[in-house]
């Protein structure tokens, strides 16, 4: 089982609707979690932190579940612009060394639609 | 501020030869890492480093090799290409002192084919 899991897509969805993806991680321990935005061909940027009392950035609310090991992202109102793909990203335990490895998931296409 | 730097953005090698990626970064950050990224596989960590003359290995460290000099420089080193190293390959950086502090600046990237 892959330490970081993700549903690979592709989402095709018209602008303006509503989508969401969701991310399991394997690893209880794990200690911060992320969502970043490739655009093809491109450098992954951070997108948003996840916390665990939730948080929303304008149209993106991220959510963590510890209990159920997941991660999720949802996009209100989508934009063409918003057609890439998401990556989520989980640290890995306490300690000096290992804070360094972080685990990207491959990745969910999203591809907005006029 | 240029960020992080990668060269060369494109390479195509011969099975069996050896060249560096090189990776540059002016932010004055402690941790750089090399990841790779193949379809369907995400990133994938080769190695990293949490600062100047300290390096570990990754998830796939196998037919690489860095070294950390300085804070700025950070190379990844392939000893003899196979066609199993056909990837993209990035270097990132951060400048995290707590587990919560992980903003990674990622350069844009070396498209390397090895035939």
């Amino acid at each position: 089982r892959k330490e970081v899991e993700q549903d690979p897509g592709p989402f095709n969805v018209p602008e303006g609707a509503t989508v969401a993806f969701n991310c399991t991680y394997s690893n209880s321990a794990s200690q911060s979690f992320f969502w970043y935005r490739q655009d093809c061909r491109k450098e992954p940027k951070l997108l948003m932190s996840v916390y665990s009392s939730g948080n929303e950035d304008g149209r993106f609310t991220a959510q963590l579940n510890r209990a159920s090991q997941y991660i999720s992202l949802l996009i209100r109102d989508s934009k063409l612009s918003d057609s890439a793909t998401y990556l989520c990203v989980v640290t890995g335990q306490r300690g000096y060394s290992s804070a360094s490895k972080i685990i990207f998931g491959s990745g969910t296409r999203l591809s907005i639609r006029p | 501020n240029a960020g992080v730097t990668q060269t060369p953005k494109f390479q195509v090698l011969k099975t069996g030869q050896s060249m560096t990626l090189q990776c540059a970064q002016d932010m004055n950050h402690e941790y750089m890492s090399w990841y790779r990224q193949d379809p369907g596989m995400g990133l994938r960590l080769i190695h990293y480093s949490v600062g100047a003359g300290i390096t570990d290995q990754g998830e796939v460290p196998n037919g690489y090799n860095v070294s950390r000099s300085t804070t700025e420089d950070f190379p990844l080193r392939l000893l003899s290409a196979a066609p199993s190293q056909t990837s993209v390959y990035f270097c990132a950086s951060r400048n995290g002192q707590t587990l919560n502090d992980y903003g990674y600046t990622f350069g844009s990237g070396t498209r390397l084919t090895v035939v």
